[in-house]
């Protein structure tokens, strides 16, 4: 079964950094390319940012670029997203998701999910 | 960048169909997928490369794609598909990116 462990979050002051963490299991994580989803309080998804399955191809949305940074650690079969330069705009469910497929590529379908970690960037 | 159109409600009897579209530019050259939202749970795909179901998912569940539009078309509705639904796909601007519309709230009645 995959799971898909989410942490990190948290009430953080703006302009302030915090970084995520997702924790994989049950596939092999290093097959798949991942994603990070986040969902602002009573909004609708966004898409944050991909990365391939040997860090080699990564993307981030224009609203996060510059500031956001992806990375993975395959031996540990984990997923990270360093966020700097906080703003309240940031504040949502940040999602980890696996790709649909096993091609290590990233594509625009999320297949598994994890609960989200909350991030509230107020002062 | 691309935006993808829903619309933001619509409501369906129990047991009879209901389509959900979703509009955009990018379906010309990219597939949709679709994921089902229920209060305070994470999203689940139900359909992707227009109409293909993951394990788990009811036949009820179908898609489709003509143009611009994809389509999400549940099948004798039941109690349980009350939740938003999300298509997605590629950035048509740039296809490294991923776009999601803005969300359907769909009402059984």
């Amino acid at each position: 079964e995959v799971q898909l462990v989410e942490s990190g979050g948290g009430l953080v002051q703006p302009g302030r950094s915090l970084r995520l963490s997702c924790a994989a299991s049950g596939f092999t994580f290093d097959d798949y390319a991942m994603h990070w989803v986040r969902q602002a309080p009573g909004k609708g998804l966004e898409w944050v940012s991909s990365i391939s399955w040997d860090s080699g191809s990564i993307d981030y949305a224009d609203s996060v670029k510059g500031r956001f940074t992806i990375s993975r650690d395959n031996a540990k079969n984990s997923l990270y997203l360093q966020m700097n330069s906080l703003r309240a705009e940031d504040t949502g469910l940040y999602y980890c998701a696996k790709d649909n497929y096993n091609s290590g590529s990233s594509s625009s379908t999320f297949r598994d999910w994890g609960q989200g970690t909350l991030v509230t960037v107020s002062s | 960048s691309s935006e993808l159109t829903q619309d933001p409600a619509v409501s369906v009897a129990l047991g009879q169909t209901v389509r959900i579209t979703c509009q955009g530019d990018s379906l010309r050259r990219y597939s949709a997928s679709w994921y089902q939202q229920k209060p305070g749970r994470a999203p689940i795909l139900v359909i992707y490369d227009k109409n293909n179901r993951p394990s788990g998912i009811p036949d009820r569940f179908s898609g489709s794609t003509s143009g611009n539009t994809a389509s999400l078309t549940i099948t004798g509705a039941q109690a349980e598909d009350e939740a938003d639904y999300y298509c997605n796909s590629r950035d048509g601007s740039n296809n490294h990116r991923k776009i999601f519309g803005s969300g359907t709230k769909v009402t059984v009645l």
